[in-house]
């Protein structure tokens, strides 16, 4: 199967820009997807890349991909409180079956 | 539109007691997933649904997890005897179900099952 990793924990202050990492050792996936996952709330999509770019933005979100180092960011410029959550990277495998990584929980301090 | 449903929302039940789960895809969706996420932990993947061929029964984690589809709309999860392991938020999500093209997947908002 798909090992996907994330760091835990990312704690910014707002205003700030936000980075979040995640890393995967299968790079088949055609699609690679960001959930946002509120306190109470179920899975959001919030973005995804094709595996044929670089890079995608999306207002505040900035995508960068790296297949050569099999690795996948998002960055949220000027983070808000509401920004607080936690982002999951997830890949599709064969079958269409996602793998998600732990998740990565955002803090950000007013 | 209405989006992936679920229910109940929550659900407190005893140790060696059955559930179910329900799941109610966005319509037309041939594609449908369970996952479990337990507290503090990522995303577990559990079984998956892809119109009529047979489940991809391959991330349920003992023999007394089950799941059926009718069709390609409501799902049932059934956990048999719970165990206190079990406690955990089960998600469902649906997608059209294409293998062509980016097929996003729609999550439902979870079941939260307690087990006592």
């Amino acid at each position: 199967g798909e090992d996907v990793e994330q760091s835990l924990f990312l704690s910014v202050r707002e205003g700030d820009s936000s980075v979040i990492n995640c890393t995967y050792t299968d790079s088949s996936s055609t699609y690679l997807y960001w959930y946002k996952q509120e306190p109470g709330a179920g899975l959001q999509l919030l973005t995804y890349i094709f595996s044929n770019m670089d890079m995608k933005q999306d207002q505040r979100l900035t995508v960068l991909l790296n297949k050569k180092d099999k690795h996948l960011s998002l960055r949220i410029a000027d983070t808000q409180t509401g920004d607080s959550a936690i982002y999951f990277c997830a890949l599709i495998g064969n079958f269409n079956k996602f793998y998600f990584g732990s998740g990565t929980k955002l803090n950000v301090k007013p | 539109g209405a989006g992936v449903s679920q229910s109940p929302s929550n659900k407190v039940t005893e140790k060696g007691k059955d559930v179910e789960l329900r799941c109610d895809p966005i319509s037309g969706h041939t594609a449908l997933y369970w996952y479990r996420q337990r507290l503090g932990q990522g995303l577990e993947f559990l079984i998956y649904f892809q119109g009529n061929s047979a489940p991809d029964k391959s991330g349920l984690p003992s023999d007394r997890f089950s799941a059926e589809r009718t069709g390609e709309s409501v799902s049932t999860l059934t956990i048999q005897r719970t165990q206190q392991e079990d406690s955990a938020v089960y998600l469902c999500a649906s997608s059209l179900g294409s293998l062509a093209e980016e097929d996003t997947q729609y999550f439902g908002p979870g079941t939260r099952l307690t087990v006592l």
